[in-house]
C-alpha cells in the first residue's frame, strides 16, 4: 500500500513533443506528491510538487495533473527540449513522513 | 562549500569487508536520508534521521548501520558487504522547520561495487 507505480519505464520523444509520465498510488493518506528530475551522474532534484487540493499545477513547461478519485497523477512536459533528457521520479508522502519514490522514467528528447 | 557532499564518489570493495560511506551537509537540516538506487527499483530508503541521535529504518535496512552524532554528518556503514549491495547510494537532507512537506536535497551519490 506504500508503493508508488510509475509508467512508462522509458520514453523517447522528438523535440517539441509532449512527453507524459503517469503515476498511481494506493495509500489515501498520501497528501504531497513531488516530482524529482535526475541528470546522469547527478543526484535527483525537486522539479515540481502538488497537494491534492488542486487538480493541476504549472511551473514553466512542466505541468502536474492530479486525479484524487482515481489516485493517479501525471507529469506533462510542454515543448520538450533535448536538455529535458533525464530520469523523472514521481513520489508521494504524508505530513512529516518519509517520501516513497516511484521506479523512475528515463526520458530522451531527440533533436 | 555549502551544500551536501558525499565521499567517496566511487568505491570498489570485496565481499565481507566493512565499508563506510560519508555524508556531510552544511545547511543544518534536521532530516537526513540514505537511499540506494538500482535499475527498476528507483530510490529505496535505507535509513533516515530526524535529528542528531535519532535514526529509523527505511524500506531496505538489512546489512546497513547508521549513526548521527552531529547534525551535519550521517555516515552509512555496510558491516559485511555483499554483492547485492552493489548500487549507487544517495544521501539527502531536508529542513523540517518550514512545515512538514519539505524538499529533499540530494548529494552527488557514491557508486559502490562489491566484488
Amino acid at each position: 500500500q506504500q508503493q508508488v507505480k510509475q509508467s512508462p519505464q522509458s520514453l523517447i520523444v522528438q523535440k517539441g513533443g509532449i512527453p507524459i509520465i503517469n503515476c498511481a498510488y494506493e495509500n489515501t493518506a498520501f497528501d504531497y506528491f513531488p516530482w524529482y528530475q535526475q541528470f546522469p551522474g547527478k543526484g535527483p532534484a525537486l522539479l515540481i510538487a502538488i497537494r491534492p487540493d488542486v487538480s493541476e499545477k504549472k511551473e514553466g513547461r512542466f505541468t502536474i495533473s492530479f486525479n484524487k478519485s482515481a489516485k493517479q497523477f501525471s507529469l506533462h512536459i510542454m515543448d520538450s527540449q533535448p536538455g529535458d533528457s533525464a530520469t523523472y521520479f514521481c513520489a508521494a508522502s504524508t505530513y512529516y513522513d518519509k517520501v516513497i519514490f516511484g521506479p523512475g522514467t528515463s526520458l530522451s528528447v531527440i533533436p | 562549500d555549502a551544500g551536501i557532499t558525499q565521499s567517496p564518489r566511487y568505491k570498489i570493495t570485496e565481499t565481507g569487508r566493512q565499508v563506510t560511506l560519508m555524508c556531510h551537509q552544511t545547511w543544518s537540516h534536521s532530516y537526513m536520508f540514505w537511499y540506494r538506487q538500482d535499475l527498476g527499483h528507483g530510490l529505496r530508503l535505507i535509513y533516515y534521521s530526524a535529528a542528531a541521535d535519532i535514526t529509523d529504518k527505511g524500506e531496505v535496512p538489512d546489512g546497513y548501520v547508521v549513526s548521527r552524532s552531529k547534525t551535519e554528518n550521517f555516515p552509512l556503514t555496510l558491516e559485511s558487504a555483499t554483492r547485492s549491495q552493489t548500487s549507487v547510494y544517495f544521501c539527502a537532507s531536508s529542513d523540517a522547520r518550514e512545515g512538514g512537506y519539505n524538499e529533499q536535497f540530494f548529494g552527488p551519490g557514491t557508486r559502490l561495487t562489491v566484488l
